[in-house]
């Protein structure tokens, strides 16, 4: 079965420290993976996607094949990333299509 | 704007009155969606609706129904509901071909008493 595992629910680092958010994903097909993010009192939105690999805000995140993994790294976290973050995962069953999501981590950047 | 709105914001009901969450997106996308989120549950699917008069249940419909008579319009329905509905709904759209770019809007805070 399909399904997307956040295993951190609650993520807090320093500012200017690294940060890492774990996405793991169970899927037998092709995986097209997501991650968005809903910062306070704001709508959640795309963040990035494993096809287009680039950076956004300073964020990138790797498809890994080998361990199913698709993890949403930072060098060095500042104030405004503070933010819920959700990984999805893209299926498609009989011209269907869904998005499967992670329960979601918290991260907070401390001063 | 580009944008999806979704009305009301915030709802206070009581067990078994029927209503409606209204959500509608100008952007003339096929695919919109319900999702639900509770605390450390994430976002959980309702329904969907790939096209104008084809909706599909997604992975919680039980107690939810939904309708698309038209392209721009994809309304809640509960019917008779229930404690265990308070939560915090969003409506999302999205292009067929591009059905995993999604667009949300600001969301319902729905608490049923």
């Amino acid at each position: 079965a399909q399904r997307v595992t956040q295993p951190e629910k609650l993520l807090s680092v320093f500012k200017g420290a690294p940060v890492e958010l774990k996405c793991n994903y169970s899927y037998s097909g092709s995986p097209e993976l997501f991650w968005y993010v809903q910062y306070s009192r704001q709508r959640l939105q795309l963040l990035l996607r494993h096809i287009s690999r680039e950076s956004i805000k300073g964020f990138t995140a790797d498809l890994n094949k080998g361990e199913t993994s698709f993890h949403l790294k930072k060098p060095f976290a500042q104030e405004e990333d503070s933010a819920m973050y959700y990984c999805a995962l893209s299926v498609s069953m009989d011209s269907n299509y869904q998005l499967i999501w992670g329960a979601g981590t918290k991260l907070i950047i401390k001063p | 704007e580009a944008q999806v709105t979704q009305n009301p914001r915030y709802l206070i009901t009581v067990t078994g009155k029927k209503l409606t969450v209204t959500c509608s997106q100008n952007m003339n996308h096929e695919y919109m969606s319900w999702y639900r989120q509770d605390p450390g549950l994430g976002l959980r699917q309702i329904y969907y609706s790939m096209n104008v008069e084809v909706t599909d249940k997604g992975d919680v419909p039980e107690g939810y129904k939904v309708s698309r008579k038209e392209k721009r319009n994809f309304p809640l329905i509960l019917e008779s509901p229930s404690p265990n509905q308070t939560s915090l709904y969003f409506c999302a759209s999205s292009d067929r071909d591009k059905y995993a770019l999604q667009y949300f809007g600001p969301g319902t805070r729905l608490t049923v008493t």
